[in-house]
């Protein structure tokens, strides 16, 4: 079993949509981050997060440290979001990352 | 400032050959990560220096794997005799400390052939 752990894996989505991606992990953590993986390789930290939650525009992101739970919502979803989402969590001083989430918006 | 840089891009290599790749962080970052990324998956960890001490390495990094960050500055991995598995993206990122925002390279996609 991974130590982090995506749902959904794949995730298709009409412009508008609302859309929740979940993390699940199984070790202590210090943090979690999400991140954005377009194709070509290009990876953008979206946020990090100890407890609590935060916004950055249509983004939002949530940690439950008792659960060992994240997700990350997309309001209002549009095309260009379309890309990779990474959970990766630091366990000591290393980052466990999960295998992401395929998300396509379509018009 | 232009961010994370790595080079080559792309690295297409014979089997046996051995190959170096460069990472520059972002200049005032103390902690500089390599990563391996292997199609339909997440990165995977390789190791991670802290100014210029290699302070972890991953039971993926075999004796033929090894890294650098001689001056707290640019990092170089290099690959010894590789082999076909050996072929992934390999991702270089920094931050400022640990526990901090990561910012990632573009990464050098290696073919083994």
């Amino acid at each position: 079993k991974n130590e982090v752990e995506q749902s959904p894996q794949n995730l298709t989505a009409q412009e508008g949509e609302f859309i929740t991606i979940n993390c699940s992990y199984s070790v202590g953590i210090s943090a979690l981050h999400w991140l954005q993986q377009h194709p070509g390789g290009g990876i953008v930290s979206l946020f990090m997060l100890s407890s609590g939650k935060k916004k950055h525009g249509r983004l939002i992101a949530t940690i439950n440290i008792q659960e060992k739970h994240s997700s990350l919502h997309i309001t209002a979803s549009h095309p260009r979001d379309s890309a990779v989402y990474i959970c990766a969590v630091h366990d000591t001083d290393k980052l466990i990352f999960g295998t992401g989430t395929r998300l396509q918006v379509f018009p | 400032d232009t961010g994370v840089s790595q080079d080559p891009r792309h690295k297409i290599t014979k089997r046996g050959q051995n190959v170096t790749f460069r990472c520059d962080p972002i200049s005032e970052h103390n902690r500089l990560y390599w990563y391996r990324q292997t199609l339909g998956q997440g990165p995977e960890f390789l190791t991670y220096f802290q100014n210029e001490a290699q302070l972890e390495k991953s039971r993926l990094l075999s004796d033929r794997f090894s890294a650098e960050r001689p001056k707290g500055s640019f990092s170089t991995l290099e690959i010894q005799r590789t082999e076909q598995g050996d072929s992934a993206m390999y991702l270089c990122a920094s931050s400022l400390g640990g526990n901090e925002k990561l910012f990632f390279g573009s990464g050098t996609q290696l073919s083994v052939l």
